[in-house]
Formats: structure tokens, C-alpha cells, sequence
């Protein structure tokens, strides 16, 4: 069965940093392309980042761009998310989620809370 | 980026009835076309994935239909279990992008 579970959230005041952690199980980690979405409480799904499977190249929104960094180590089958500079604006649930280029996202983790707060 | 739209936002419906959201592109998205059920406090999860494959053990009364630009989801019998919020993504290009959702609660 496949499965991700992330941790790494917490509360954060704006400018800090986390790094939130997603290990994948059931599947063979490094054959595939890996992503982060995120959810603002009470609002829809908004695509964050991407990373290739063994070619890692990444992706990622605009809204992230330069102060996230996706990442992934295929030893420990796990995937990363370093956050730096957060804002207010960055508070929300992150899930990692299997998937790519023509491939849509399955499965996803449980996802983990991110609030940004002084 | 693609652009993604939904209609409608929220859907009032009753068990035993049949429904259709919509989705849109703002542009071609070449079928790559997933659409997602989350429940509150849930993962959203796959149910229809390249327009009209249905993930396996997502139940025969979800379907999916369309090309081009435009996307529908079905539920041809409204059950229980499936008042939901649903979403649909387009996984053709970078940044993919999802639409803003569509609530389905109790008549």
C-alpha cells in the first residue's frame, strides 16, 4: 500500500524558517516525481512545489519561489520541504503527494499544519 | 499558467440525485485532467484521473467526461458518503493548478 506521512509543522513568527519532512512507503520512492500543495484554513488547494524523480528537477509557485526549497534524499525515501522567510500568508495544512507530469496525484499524506504567527 | 474555473461553487443536493460540476481550462490541458474528493479534515483524494479514468476502487456512479477545455464530473446516484468538496487540477503543465472547488452539501 502506498503511503506518505509528513511532519516538520509548527508555529513559526513571520521571517522564520521549517523544514518539513514527508517518508514515503509501499512504492518505489525514487521512480517518481514528488509535490507539495498546501491548504489556508477554510480555502481551496494551492500547488507549492515539484521535484523530478531520479532527474530531481524542481518546480515551484510563484508565490514560494525563492523562499522554498524542495528537495529529496532517495536513500531515506523521503522528501523535503525547507521554508525560509515565512509569512503570514504561508499558514495552512502542506501535504505531499505523489505525481507529476501525466501523472495525477496519488497518494497524498496526511498532511501537517504550518502557522505563521507572532 | 493555466487558469482553472469551476461552476458551481456550492451544489445543494439530495441522496438519489444526479450531479455535474464543471471545470474549465483557460487553455488546452491535452486530457490531463484530475478531479479530487476531500471531506473536512481529510486528504483530498483521487477519483477521475486523465478526464475520465476512474481511480481504482472509486465507485461506478463518479464519471468524468469532456476534452479540449471543458470537464465534467458526474455522480450519477447521490450517495451519503459523497457530500464533499471536489476539485479539479490540471497536471499538463507547470504550475499545475487546481480549480477553486466545488461544495456538495445536503438539500
Amino acid at each position: 500500500e502506498f503511503q506518505l506521512l509528513e511532519s516538520g509543522g509548527g508555529l513559526v513568527q513571520p521571517g522564520g524558517s521549517l523544514r518539513l519532512s514527508c517518508v514515503a512507503s509501499g512504492f518505489t520512492f525514487s521512480t517518481y516525481a514528488m509535490a507539495w500543495v498546501r491548504q489556508a484554513p477554510g480555502k481551496g488547494l494551492e500547488w507549492v512545489s515539484a521535484i523530478g524523480g531520479r532527474t530531481t528537477g524542481t518546480r515551484y509557485a510563484e508565490s514560494v519561489k525563492g523562499r522554498f526549497t524542495i528537495s529529496r534524499d532517495n536513500s531515506k525515501n523521503t522528501l523535503y520541504l525547507q521554508m525560509d522567510s515565512l509569512r503570514v500568508e504561508d499558514t495552512g495544512i502542506y501535504y505531499c503527494a505523489k505525481g507529476g507530469l501525466g501523472f495525477a496525484y496519488d497518494p497524498w499524506g496526511q498532511g501537517t499544519l504550518v502557522t505563521v504567527s507572532s | 499558467d493555466i487558469h482553472m474555473t469551476q461552476s458551481p461553487s456550492t451544489l445543494s443536493a439530495s441522496v438519489g440525485d444526479r450531479v455535474t460540476i464543471t471545470c474549465r481550462a483557460s487553455q488546452s490541458i491535452n486530457s490531463w485532467l484530475a478531479w479530487y474528493q476531500q471531506k473536512p479534515g481529510k486528504a483530498p483524494k483521487v477519483l477521475i484521473y486523465k478526464v475520465s479514468s476512474p481511480e481504482s476502487g472509486v465507485p461506478s456512479r463518479f464519471s468524468g467526461s469532456g476534452s479540449g477545455t471543458e470537464f465534467t464530473l458526474t455522480i450519477s446516484s447521490l450517495q451519503p458518503d459523497d457530500f464533499a468538496t471536489y476539485y479539479c487540477q490540471q497536471y499538463d503543465s507547470y504550475p499545475f493548478t487546481f480549480g477553486p472547488g466545488t461544495t456538495v452539501d445536503i438539500k
